[in-house]
């Protein structure tokens, strides 16, 4: 199976910050990859799909690159509503693997 | 637009078994694809099971595979998880969830979840 990891798993930061937050596939996705924010007590929602693609509705201070092991989630100008927690997800294989999470905190 | 909503979790004794269903609306339920995927209390997500639009295929997470089955009836919108032989491990909120669109695998629009706690 395809393991994910992703890097750091606490970040601290301010209101206006610019923030990148890393996953990385035990084995290569090509760009089969989801990003999702998730905050306390809700939903997960989808923020970008296919590594780069973002999703309908979501702010353009989100944005994502990379392929193959490595990916890149980018936040420009933080706002209060993203403090969160982030998770990647591959979607390469029958075995939609989640990364651990990174919780952004102020 | 999508709406889905868990039932069934609750209190259950280990080696229980117990019946989630996720009841679909707002959108055509037979062309899409869909997923199982829970959370314990303080921790990250795991992806448990995948269906088919028409039900032809299914996959499963390593950690739930032989005990728990994920089907759909689609004349009634609605997605099950029978969860057998339960462990306390197992405690955690369930969420079901469609993929993107007909033909996405990944998961796009999510319910709210229902708590399913294993304990004697």
């Amino acid at each position: 199976d395809i393991q994910m990891t992703q890097s750091p798993s606490t970040l601290s930061a301010s209101v206006g910050d610019r923030v990148n937050i890393s996953c990385r596939a035990s084995q290569t996705i090509s760009s089969w990859l989801a990003w999702y924010q998730q905050r306390p007590g809700k939903a997960p929602n989808l923020l970008i799909y296919k590594a780069s693609y973002l999703e309908s509705g979501v702010p353009s201070r989100f944005s994502a690159s990379g392929s193959g092991t490595e990916f890149t989630l980018t936040i420009n100008s933080l706002q209060p509503d993203d403090f969160a927690t982030y998770y990647c997800q591959q979607y390469s294989t029958n075995s939609y693997t989640f990364g651990p999470g990174t919780k952004l905190e102020i | 637009q999508v709406q889905l909503a868990e039932s069934g979790g609750g209190v259950v004794q280990p080696g229980a078994s117990l019946r989630l269903s996720c009841a679909a609306s707002g959108f055509d339920f037979s062309r899409y694809g869909m997923h199982w995927v829970r959370q314990a209390p303080g921790k990250g997500l795991e992806w448990l099971a995948v269906i088919w639009y028409d039900g032809s295929n299914k996959n499963y997470a390593d950690s739930v595979k032989g005990r728990f089955t994920i089907s759909r009836d689609n004349s009634k919108n609605t997605l099950y998880l029978q969860m057998n032989s339960l462990r306390a491990e197992d405690t955690a909120v369930y969420f079901c969830a469609s993929v993107y669109q007909p033909g996405a695998t990944f998961l796009g629009s999510w319910g709210q979840g229902t708590l399913v706690t294993v304990s004697s």
